[in-house]
């Protein structure tokens, strides 16, 4: 069976902070994609980023940087200078393979607020 | 390129009524899913459309749900005596289909049972 969890259920900081939102993954496949989307109070989920488990190659898009490791099964989002709009509920989301649909598995959410 | 649309985008209904929900994907998206979040939680696959071809159901889909895709275009999900429970924001997403393709969602329908 496969799970996502993120253990923290909300974070606060102030803006201009850095704030890493943590995701720690199960799954029996070999082969799976990360995702990580967005749900800001509007509630349309909003896809950021797609990461196969072959693909181990940390990313960073603008403030947005991602860290994935297989060995500790950890898939890591960082935010640097947080900013207001950032505020919002954030979802880890595993994928199993094609055979099942490529159905979403979410953990349960990290919500964020940035203080002004 | 529209996105991922729902409608209604709210409903009331009382206890034991039946309602209907519309998905329309984003055009030429062979794959269609459903899922369903409560508060606090996140979403949890129902369902899912491949063209018109439901392939996948959900344990939490009971048998008062169903949902279809004529001709492989939009979606509706009806839910039959509803029940308190049934209360939770139904959200459709779509992609073009092969694996790990990232899903795009719709603003989702929000249900309120009396």
């Amino acid at each position: 069976a496969q799970k996502v969890t993120q253990a923290q259920t909300e974070i606060s900081v102030v803006e201009k902070e850095d704030v890493t939102l943590d995701c720690v993954y199960e799954t029996r496949d070999t082969t799976y994609y990360l995702f990580w989307y967005k749900q800001p109070p509007s509630g349309e989920l909003v896809f950021l980023i797609r990461r196969n488990s072959f693909d181990e190659q940390n990313e960073i898009s603008g403030r947005y940087s991602w860290n994935f490791q297989k060995s500790t099964s950890s898939f890591n989002f960082t935010i640097t200078a947080s900013q207001v709009v950032d505020s919002a509920v954030y979802f880890c989301a595993l994928s199993d393979t094609e055979t099942s649909g490529s159905r979403l598995t979410f953990g349960e959410g990290t919500q964020l607020t940035v203080n002004p | 390129d529209t996105g991922v649309s729902q409608d209604p985008r709210h409903k009331i209904t009382k206890r034991g009524q039946n309602v209907t929900f519309r998905c329309d994907p984003i055009s030429e998206h062979n794959r269609l899913y459903w899922y369903r979040q409560t508060l606090g939680q996140g979403p949890e696959f129902l369902t899912y459309f491949q063209n018109e071809a439901q392939l996948e159901k959900s344990r939490l889909l009971s048998d008062r749900f169903s949902a279809e895709r004529p001709k492989g275009s939009f979606s509706t999900l009806e839910i039959q005596r509803t029940e308190q429970g049934d209360s939770a924001m139904y959200l459709c997403a779509s992609n073009p289909g092969g694996g790990g393709q990232p899903q795009h969602f719709g603003d989702g329908t929000r249900l309120s049972i009396l």
